[in-house]
């Protein structure tokens, strides 16, 4: 069973704050990581996949980092925005493709 | 580009009837299919995955079971509903890295 960890649980900000959060996985047998973010009820919307150690992918106001050799991937969000609110989840590949989920970042963004 | 469909989006149902549920993928070949299913208040559960035709890996003893007929479809069924079968059902794919996700079956059970 793979262990990947996602830190803070939940978070609330102020809108206009940035905020990061955690993914923490094996940093062996690395193939990629993702992220996610997911409303409830609703489909995960892929983020970002990173394979490269010190890669960094950016969409809009959200960015991501990676260090498979540590075992840890940042997600940033800058000035946050009431539409960011959602859990935020790293996902880790493991073989047959089976795809270990982080429990996720619980962000809120109170206007 | 891929597509992944699932339906129905939404379904009532009653205690100990039957369940069927569809998953298709478009525009890929020999994916890796997964059924997850969100209780309320909880995370994503991996139900099933399947490589390929007639092979299904169960993750969690339950009241459901997973067929693939077809490449690139994926049957999630039950021959009789439980409450706690309530939920929110997705339907992944993936070939190579990550997963993508349908849109999601939302499942009540009364």
């Amino acid at each position: 069973i793979l262990n990947v960890e996602q830190s803070p649980q939940s978070l609330h900000v102020q809108e206009g704050d940035s905020t990061n959060f955690t993914c923490s996985f094996p940093s062996s047998n690395f193939y990629a990581l993702h992220w996610y973010r997911w409303e409830t009820a609703k489909s995960p919307e892929a983020l970002f996949v990173m394979t490269l150690n010190g890669d960094e992918k950016k969409k809009g106001r959200i960015s991501a980092t990676l260090n498979t050799k540590e075992g840890y991937s940042y997600l940033y969000i800058k000035g946050s925005q009431p539409e960011d609110s959602a859990t935020y989840l790293c996902a880790f590949p493991g073989g047959y493709q089976k795809v270990t989920f982080g429990t996720g970042t619980k962000l809120q963004v109170i206007p | 580009s891929q597509t992944i469909h699932q339906w129905p989006a939404t379904l009532v149902q009653p205690v100990g009837s039957p369940l069927s549920l569809e998953c298709t993928v478009e525009g890929t070949s020999n994916p890796n299919l997964y059924w997850y299913r969100q209780a309320a208040g909880r995370g994503l559960q991996l139900l099933f995955y399947s490589v390929g035709i007639g092979q299904i890996s169960s993750e969690v003893p339950q009241n459901l079971s997973a067929s693939r007929p077809q490449d690139r479809q994926f049957i999630l069924s039950s021959k009789k509903l439980l409450l706690s079968d309530s939920g929110f059902y997705l339907c992944a794919w993936s070939v190579r890295w990550g997963q993508y996700f349908g849109p999601g079956t939302r499942l009540l059970v009364l």
